[in-house]
């Protein structure tokens, strides 16, 4: 079946330091790509999405293309902020928002 | 932008008894709710789709008898942990998508609940 792995946190860093947030999936067919942001006390939210293959999605300054080459849909981020400190959830669909296929979520902690 | 409630927060009970996590969508309507389940150093997973008016579908695996899924109005789902056991303990998150939109569009996102963290003793 379809799957998503993350690397596991925590991911530590200093602000302005440079974000990689690695993240590769296992599905038959083209899914569409999504990474979701759990900021501390608040529900998961969209954080950016690509729907086919090479698309880049960007969002706050985060940004992730979809690889299908390597399966891969690896989350940037050029100089994070102590505000970016959550959990990060990168997940797969085939339709919409049905039955997404969540990875284990990565914990980011900024120290300024 | 749209919110949803998740409720409680974090509940401990002890092993053998019941225990209801509530889901409302607070400004909008919600035809369509599903609940998630992750247990620890796991990934986020799909437990079951709850829809309005009929009966929850659940997913391979998870049991329906004691996972019992309400979606009596447009606003609120429930889910029951009926005879709750240590391997139930686990954080359970539900989201919604609101009513009229097209469930194959990604133009019509889900809205998450902060999640309720569930420890049996």
């Amino acid at each position: 079946g379809d799957s998503v792995t993350q690397m596991e946190g925590p991911v530590t860093l200093s602000e302005e330091a440079f974000l990689t947030i690695n993240c590769t999936y296992t599905a038959t067919g083209y899914p569409s790509l999504f990474w979701y942001v759990q900021y501390p006390g608040e529900g998961l939210q969209l954080l950016l999405k690509a729907t086919k293959a090479d698309d880049k999605g960007s969002n706050k300054g985060f940004e992730a293309t979809y690889r299908k080459e390597t399966t891969s849909f690896h989350l940037e981020k050029g100089s994070v902020q102590v505000s970016d400190s959550a959990v990060y959830f990168c997940a797969l669909s085939r339709t919409g928002f049905q039955k997404l296929v969540f990875g284990t979520g990565t914990r980011l902690l900024v120290s300024p | 932008g749209a919110v949803v409630s998740q409720h409680p927060s974090w509940v401990i009970c002890k092993s053998g008894t019941s225990v209801k996590i509530e889901c409302r969508s607070l400004d909008f309507q919600a035809t369509t709710m599903f609940w998630y389940r992750q247990f620890p150093k796991q990934s986020l997973m799909l437990m079951a789709t709850s829809n309005e008016g009929s009966k929850a579908t659940y997913e391979q695996g998870v049991e329906k008898d004691k996972f019992l899924i309400n979606h009596a109005s447009l606003t609120l789902s429930t889910l029951t942990v009926t005879s709750a056991h240590p391997e139930d303990s686990s954080f359970y998150i539900c989201s919604a998508r609101a009513s009229g939109t097209d469930i194959s569009s990604y133009n019509s996102p889900l809205h998450f609940g902060n999640g309720t963290r569930l420890t049996v003793t």
